[in-house]
């Protein structure tokens, strides 16, 4: 069965410093990868998304994500963290048939210390 | 930016009482879901529409949930009777066809507390 596997339940991170966020999956064949961000009382939004290609994809606010097929990974990263990052990050992963919903993994919540 | 309308933003109902959720997705947008979101847990579908049409309620409790959409365009989750169980956030999110090249917009979501 399709999962994702977010391992990191909290992370804080100082302003200024860079952020890593891991994501795993687990897929019989290639899927679709998304990171979403959802601040406090607010739905999702999407950050960025990988469907195939150059595996370094870019997102919004400056986070980019790595997709490593040899690791079911897609981790997301971000060299300078601000204080308006602090959420809550889902990697989410979408089988690659039209009209299947996302599968979203627990979530890691982002704390920036100053 | 169109947006994903929901009301209402919470709702507290006691156990056994119904209570519906209400979603407007973004204009043009064929395909419609509803995810619960449990306290520090992730979104988790429990019914997908194409148009007016099921795709997937596999996950919908239908003993005690219903979903309709019954023009294609706006939709509604109902819970009756309501248990504690089912306190948590309702999103609903729409995308225009379903696929993965048109990404899911989501609304502010329902917070519902049974007491």
């Amino acid at each position: 069965a399709q999962s994702v596997t977010q391992p990191d339940i909290h992370i804080t991170v100082s302003e200024g410093a860079s952020l890593e966020l891991r994501c795993n999956y687990s897929y019989g064949a290639t899927p679709y990868l998304f990171w979403y961000v959802q601040s406090p009382g607010q739905g999702l939004q999407l950050l960025l998304k990988y469907f195939s290609g150059d595996t370094l994809v870019q997102g919004i606010k400056g986070f980019e994500a790595e997709f490593k097929r040899s690791q079911s990974s897609f981790n997301l990263r971000k060299p300078s963290v601000h204080w308006s990052d602090a959420a809550e990050y889902f990697c989410a992963v979408g089988p690659n048939q039209a009209g299947t919903a996302l599968i979203f993994g627990k979530g890691t919540t982002l704390s920036v210390s100053s | 930016e169109a947006e994903v309308a929901q009301s209402p933003r919470y709702k507290i109902t006691e156990k056994s009482q119904a209570v519906a959720f209400w979603c407007d997705p973004i204009s043009g947008h064929a395909t419609l879901y509803w995810y619960r979101q449990i306290l520090g847990q992730g979104p988790e579908l429990l019914v997908q529409f194409q148009d007016e049409s099921v795709v997937d309620d596999s996950q919908l409790p239908k003993d005690r949930f219903s979903a309709e959409r019954l023009k294609g365009v706006d939709s509604t989750l109902k819970i009756q009777p309501a248990e504690l169980g089912d306190s948590a956030m309702y999103l609903c999110a729409s995308s225009r066809d379903g696929g993965h090249n048109s990404p899911l917009h989501f609304g502010n979501g329902t917070r519902l507390t049974v007491t």
